[in-house]
């Protein structure tokens, strides 16, 4: 069964230090997302594309996050400079966009960012 | 603005008792309702959803009832198992039928299946 694939799995990183995280969604999937977890909550949205689109990136800090779907394959979300209060999971999750189970989610296994 | 309440935020049950899980909208627009299950240290995973069209759904152990007039929706798990032991979040699509609205999730239920 195909998945959401995400690197690196972990990632400790100093404050101020750059740090990217790549994502590659299921094949064929249109609508691709990044949520942030932040320990005992519940996933965050950060960012949506619809293929290389961004349809929603209101609560992406945008003066130190980006993301970017060059091909409407796979993504990247970056971080420049990380701060303390960035510690957290990151997860990237597609879903089909166009077919009857258009809105289902599939999540990617996330990456754990600690910055110190 | 968007928000989705989920109580309680943990929930102790025997095993083999049921456990109910709730959650609350905001956007009456609200259409697609999905609930995802995630174990420690996992992503999270789809175990059943919901549409707007239809009151309520079952898949073996698992129901989900949705009453939108009170914008309320719920997951029943019966005969609880040591595996159903987990984090459990709802969550409720946003704005229309557009691929491109938002899915906002509430805050999790640990669930915890007594021995």
């Amino acid at each position: 069964e195909a998945e959401v694939a995400q690197s690196p799995r972990y990632k400790i990183t100093e404050k101020s230090q750059a740090v990217a995280f790549w994502c590659d969604p299921i094949s064929g999937h249109a609508t691709l997302y990044w949520y942030r977890q932040i320990l005992g909550q519940g996933p965050e949205l950060l960012v949506q594309f619809q293929d290389e689109s961004v349809v929603d990136d209101s609560q992406l800090p945008k003066d130190r996050f980006s993301a970017e779907r060059l091909k409407g394959v796979d993504s990247t979300l970056k971080i420049q400079p990380a701060e303390l209060g960035d510690s957290a999971m990151y997860l990237c999750a597609s879903s089909p966009g166009t077919s009857g189970r258009r809105d289902t989610q599939y999540f990617g296994p996330g990456t754990r960012l600690t910055v110190l | 603005g968007e928000n989705v309440e989920q109580h309680p935020s943990t929930l102790s049950v025997q095993e083999g008792d049921s456990a109910v899980i709730k959650c609350t909208y905001s956007d009456s627009a609200s259409n697609y309702f999905p609930w995802y299950k995630q174990e420690l240290g996992k992503r999270p995973q789809l175990i059943i959803d919901i549409r707007s069209n239809v009151g309520e759904k079952k898949d073996q152990r698992i129901a989900v009832t949705l009453n939108k007039t009170a914008k309320h929706f719920s997951l029943h798990i019966t005969e609880t198992q040591p595996e159903d032991s987990a984090v459990y979040f709802c969550a409720a699509r946003y704005s229309g039928y557009s691929s491109a609205s938002k899915i906002i999730f509430g805050s999790g239920t640990r669930l915890s299946i007594r021995p």
